[in-house]
């Protein structure tokens, strides 16, 4: 079936560091691929997408390319604020079907 | 707009009461869905309305129960909970479901209501 596996966190990092949080996935066919940011107390928020091969979603200052031949979609940053201190949740949503498939999700920690 | 809505916020209600959830959205979507997530995990399915009609029931207890009266609400009845079935439970929404929804079709989630069972 498919699925997605993140990188475990916590990651924590100074502000104004570069961020980096892999995500794979595997899925048959051409998955669209998502960032949800979840902050702490409130509910998903859709950070970025990607629907193809070689798509680049960007919001925010937030980057992820979607790599068919590595089946990656990390996520990147490169400058963190400490209010991007979040989990994230790397998602996959199968061509034809609206249920999504999630990762375990990566907690971010920017400390000053 | 991209807002989903859920009432209350919080809920604490003891294992013989009855309690509803509600979520409203006014974007025109036409599929909603409820999760449950629990502490440090990823949300989990539990159920999916497909115009108003229920498509997906991922084998959730019958002390969850679902309601769509209509295209922009959302209920989910609450009976004879357990303990266990604390959490926070999501609502989100899209335009479309399925085979009808295309690329990107994108789930748009509420904030939740933190649901605690004494």
């Amino acid at each position: 079936g498919d699925s997605v596996t993140q990188m475990e966190g916590p990651v924590t990092l100074s502000e104004e560091a570069f961020l980096t949080i892999n995500c794979t996935y595997t899925a048959t066919g051409y998955p669209s691929l998502f960032w949800y940011v979840q902050y702490p107390g409130e509910g998903l928020q859709l950070l970025l997408k990607a629907t193809k091969a070689d798509d680049k979603g960007s919001n925010k200052g937030f980057e992820a390319t979607y790599r068919k031949e590595t089946t990656s979609f990390h996520l990147e940053k490169g400058s963190v604020q400490v209010s991007d201190s979040a989990v994230y949740f790397c998602a996959l949503r199968p061509s034809g079907y609206s249920t999504l498939t999630f990762g375990k999700g990566t907690m971010l920690l920017v400390s000053p | 707009d991209t807002e989903v809505t859920q009432t209350p916020k919080h809920l604490v209600m003891g294992m013989t009461n009855k309690k509803s959830l509600k979520c409203e959205q006014h974007m025109g979507h036409r599929a909603m869905y409820w999760y449950k997530q629990k502490a440090k995990k990823p949300p989990e399915l539990m159920f999916v309305y497909s115009y108003e009609k229920l498509s997906i029931n991922e084998s959730v207890p019958s002390r969850f129960s679902p309601e769509c009266p209509n295209s922009s609400l959302l209920n989910l009845h609450l009976h004879a909970l357990q303990p266990e079935d604390s959490a926070l439970y999501l609502c989100a929404s899209s335009l479309l479901e399925g085979l009808a929804g295309g690329p990107g079709e994108t789930q748009y989630f509420g904030p939740g209501t933190r649901l605690l069972v004494l």
